[in-house]
């Protein structure tokens, strides 16, 4: 099961920040923080990561909590492009066990950027 | 540099028959996942595959099968289909298993069993 929350669906206006919540309470100290998303019928795509500080790429920033049990992810300026499902996963830093490192996906948010 | 391939990109099987489902990876990546996605629902991870071995399965029947070639493209076989086993497969590669790579997905391969 996945360990994190997100609500189903949300709306943004387009050229407005998308503020995307993802609740995961029982994360692990050795455990990162991953945001994909999925545009229709496409394969997902990685957008970035973090442990426990803020990150920033060309796509996005990453706000994680202090005491790491909450994250968000920023789309600064959205468009309507970036409609999509975005999906919150926690994942080890190192699968030390040599065991599979398959990605836990749950049922994501459904952003809709609206013209 | 080309992404994750997959083929056939579309198919139609009947219950009871077999499917064999085909990805090549980014070239340099020695790690190729699988997963099955049903409609309205995230992918669910199926097999990994990293240097030609299997390195885990998810909560899939034996039905599901998969190997991984020298070249480190990997097929997925289903035997016995099901109504239920209609879905999108993906296929994603990382460049190794174990470390927080971000995984490549390809656009996958959409099945309908009728």
């Amino acid at each position: 099961d996945a360990k994190t929350t997100q609500p189903p669906s949300m709306d943004c206006a387009e050229g407005r920040a998308a503020n995307l919540p993802c609740n995961h309470s029982t994360i692990s100290g050795n455990e990162y923080v991953y945001w994909y998303r999925q545009i229709h019928s496409q394969g997902p795509q990685y957008i970035i990561h973090g442990l426990k500080n803020n990150e920033t790429n060309e796509m996005a920033s990453l706000i994680i909590t202090e005491d790491r049990k909450s994250s968000t992810l920023i789309l600064p300026h959205a468009t309507l492009r970036d409609t999509a499902v975005y999906y919150c996963i926690v994942r080890p830093l190192y699968n030390s066990g040599g065991g599979a490192d398959g990605l836990t996906f749950g049922k994501g948010t459904h952003l809709i950027i609206q013209p | 540099d080309a992404g994750v391939t997959q083929s056939p990109t579309h198919l139609i099987k009947t219950r009871g028959q077999q499917v064999t489902l085909r990805c090549s990876p980014i070239s340099g990546h020695k790690s190729v996942s699988w997963y099955q996605q049903v409609l309205g629902q995230g992918p669910q991870f199926i097999f990994q595959y990293y240097e030609k071995e299997e390195r885990g399965r998810g909560n899939f029947p034996d039905r599901f099968s998969a190997r991984q070639f020298p070249n480190y493209s990997s097929e997925l076989n289903v035997n016995a289909l099901l109504l239920g086993d209609s879905a999108l497969y993906l296929c994603a590669s990382s460049y190794r298993q174990g470390t927080n790579t971000e995984a490549f997905f390809g656009q996958g391969t959409r099945l309908t069993v009728v």
